[in-house]
């Protein structure tokens, strides 16, 4: 069974950083491409970034490119999403998804950013 | 990038009624869709994925059509547990994109 589990959300002030993991187990994680979507509250989902299944390549939305760092290690089948400068605008349940080409996303439970001072 | 516009953002049911909700995609993605659920305080589930199948355990009076540009999810015998916000989602091409959203509620 697919289990992907977040941590390192929480509160935190406008301008700072915050880093975001996602430990996966349950499949072979260096065989797929692997992304954050995030959701404000009371809002939709929306795709943040992408990284491919060696890391070599990353994609971003436009919001968030050069503030945000999405990185791997396959040694130990996790993900990460590296958040700096952030703004209030970036508070939402960020949830870590594996991209499956045949069924679409499998999600996280989610983890909750809070940017406010 | 690919813009799914999904409608209506909401609509109102009985349970037992036929409801539809449209995915259109600003260019063609072939049957590259899928369908999620997502209930208060929990990540989205998986109904429908490449446009008509169904998830294994998804009931049947939840069915997917379209194709290219035009998706259609259908909810037949609306059942109370199927109260939530429906997702379209096109993974043809990177950036995958959702839809806005379509939050079924009761009159």
């Amino acid at each position: 069974e697919v289990q992907l589990v977040e941590s390192g959300g929480g509160l935190v002030q406008p301008g700072r950083s915050m880093k975001l993991s996602c430990a996966a187990s349950g499949f072979t994680f260096n065989n797929y491409d692997m992304a954050w979507v995030c959701q404000a509250p009371k809002k939709g989902l929306e795709w943040v970034a992408t990284i491919s299944y060696d890391g070599s390549s990353t994609y971003y939305r436009d919001s968030v490119k050069g503030r945000f760092t999405i990185s791997r290690d396959n040694a130990k089948s996790t993900l990460y999403l590296q958040m700096d400068s952030l703004r209030s605008e970036d508070t939402a349940t960020y949830y870590c998804a594996r991209e499956n080409t045949y069924y679409g996303y499998d999600w996280g439970q989610g983890v909750m950013v809070t940017v406010s001072s | 990038d690919t813009v799914m516009t999904q409608s209506p953002a909401s609509m109102s049911t009985s349970v037992g009624e036929r409801v539809t909700v449209n995915c259109k995609a600003s260019q063609s993605v072939g049957t590259v869709v899928a369908w999620f659920q997502q209930k208060p305080g929990q990540s989205p589930k998986r109904l429908i994925y490449l446009a008509t199948n169904r998830h294994t355990g998804v009931p049947d009076r939840f069915t997917g059509s379209g194709f290219g540009r035009d998706f259609t999810l259908t909810i037949s015998n609306v059942e109370a547990e199927d109260l939530a916000v429906y997702y379209c989602l096109q993974y043809d091409s990177i950036p995958w994109t959702f839809g806005g959203g379509t939050k079924l509620e009761l009159k």
